[in-house]
């Protein structure tokens, strides 16, 4: 069955970058684009962007250009992202699902405070 | 970038109301929207793709219809399960969520 299994909780300082992953299994990881969303506390949802493992190509949400690097590992079959300058408003969970948004991993709660 | 404009943004209903909620696309998305259902703490679960296509395991109460811009999405009975909230995703071009719908209990 397909999964997509997140990294733990991030405590980060502002200024800092994170690196948050996103591994998928139970389908061929080259053959879909992964996607990442966010979510701060008790808002909705937020499309950041998407890599297409097959070829790398990505394409991103302009708000998040220069904030949000996506990056994916085929022989490991995990999707990446990578948060830089990072504020209080990068707090939130942040979750990446497959293609037509079809399936979800568990999120990731990166928490930005001094 | 297509904007997506969803209402209402909360929903009082009883048990075994029909509720409805719309999306207004800023362009048209040739049927390219799907319905998603988020309780606390959880990722969002597919519940409809393709205006009206139910993804395997949503009970039939759910109904989605629409063209062009716009579109809506329907519980017929709603059930204690259902209290939740509601996004609605253009995937016609890149993506993007409507602003959400909070269905709450009367």
């Amino acid at each position: 069955q397909v999964q997509l299994q997140q990294s733990g909780a991030e405590l980060v300082k502002p200024g800092s970058s994170v690196k948050i992953s996103c591994k998928a299994s139970g389908y061929t990881f080259t053959s879909y684009d992964m996607h990442w969303i966010k979510q701060q506390p008790g808002n909705g949802l937020e499309w950041i962007g998407w890599i297409y493992p097959g070829n790398g190509n990505t394409k991103y949400n302009q708000k998040f250009n220069g904030k949000a690097t996506l990056t994916a590992d085929k022989s490991s079959s995990t999707a990446y992202m990578q948060l830089s300058s990072l504020t209080s408003e990068d707090s939130a969970v942040y979750f990446c699902a497959r293609g037509v948004l079809d399936y979800w991993g568990q999120g990731v709660m990166v928490t930005v405070s001094s | 970038d297509i904007q997506m404009t969803q209402s209402p943004p909360s929903l009082s209903a009883s048990l075994g109301d029909k509720v409805t909620i719309t999306c207004q696309a800023s362009q048209n998305i040739n049927k390219y929207i799907a319905w998603y259902q988020q309780k606390p703490g959880k990722a969002p679960r597919q519940l409809i793709r393709y205006t009206s296509t139910l993804v395997s395991g949503t009970p039939s109460r759910f109904s989605g219809s629409g063209s062009g811009r716009d579109y809506s999405f329907s519980i017929s009975n709603v059930e204690s399960e259902d209290i939740a909230s509601y996004y609605c995703l253009q995937y016609d071009n890149l993506r993007t969520f409507g602003g959400g719908t909070k269905l709450e209990l009367k």
